[in-house]
């Protein structure tokens, strides 16, 4: 399958623990996305990497949340100190140019 | 700021017919408009796209519409089924990294 994968799928933890996740992209593509997505609402931008560099960060995305893409390839995103307010599904995007942006199955965060 | 608004939120249709979701768009500078289609549990998956050079495009039983001086787009699905069942995004995006998506409809294709 050389679609866009994420890991975990789901993760449960508790308010104040840090989480991190997974994205690899489809891996001719030099362009990666975060978004993030709570029920009933489309999906919001929250970072965008082109190649390794992080080129433009959401409002959103509160010093608790960082995002890397060390070798242009794969991507984490860490939130810190997790709050109930993060619980959401968190969706990677990857794009080539200016075409379609692909997504992954996301993975669903609570934190109770 | 930009925003994409999209109705209805909710579509209850009989298998067979038509149904219909309509998009509005902020940003006149927006000249990529996809679709994406979300079951439960899944990410978003592309349906059809349309650029801001071309007023109609279809795909089988899928149609979207673009109207650039309205600011309008439509997506239109024919002959329903009830694997079409699902939650449907319309998205404008500038061309750069920016895609802003509508709030979503949910269809309900009932057999």
């Amino acid at each position: 399958d050389t679609g866009v994968s994420q890991n975990p799928r789901h993760k449960i933890t508790k308010r104040g623990q840090n989480v991190t996740f997974r994205c690899d992209p489809i891996s001719e593509h030099n362009r990666l996305y975060w978004y993030r997505q709570t029920l009933g609402q489309g999906p919001e931008f929250l970072t965008y990497f082109q190649n390794e560099a992080q080129l433009e960060k959401s409002r959103l995305l509160s010093d608790r949340f960082s995002a890397e893409r060390p070798k242009g390839s794969f991507s984490t995103l860490e939130i810190q100190r997790t709050e109930q307010g993060d619980s959401a599904m968190y969706l990677c995007a990857s794009q080539t140019g200016q075409e379609t942006q692909y997504f992954g199955p996301g993975t669903r965060l609570l934190v109770l | 700021g930009e925003n994409v608004e999209q109705h209805p939120s909710t579509l209850s249709v009989q298998e067979g017919d038509s149904a219909v979701i309509k998009c509005t768009y902020s940003d006149s500078a927006s000249n990529y408009f996809p679709w994406y289609k979300q079951e439960l549990g899944k990410g978003p998956q592309l349906i059809i796209d349309i650029r801001s050079n071309v007023g109609e495009k279809k795909d089988q039983r899928i149609a979207v519409t673009l109207n650039k001086t309205a600011k309008h787009f439509s997506l239109h699905i024919t002959e329903t089924q009830p694997e079409d069942s699902a939650v449907y995004f319309c998205a404008a995006s500038t061309g750069g990294f920016k895609t802003i998506f509508g709030a979503g409809t949910r269809l309900f294709v009932k057999a």
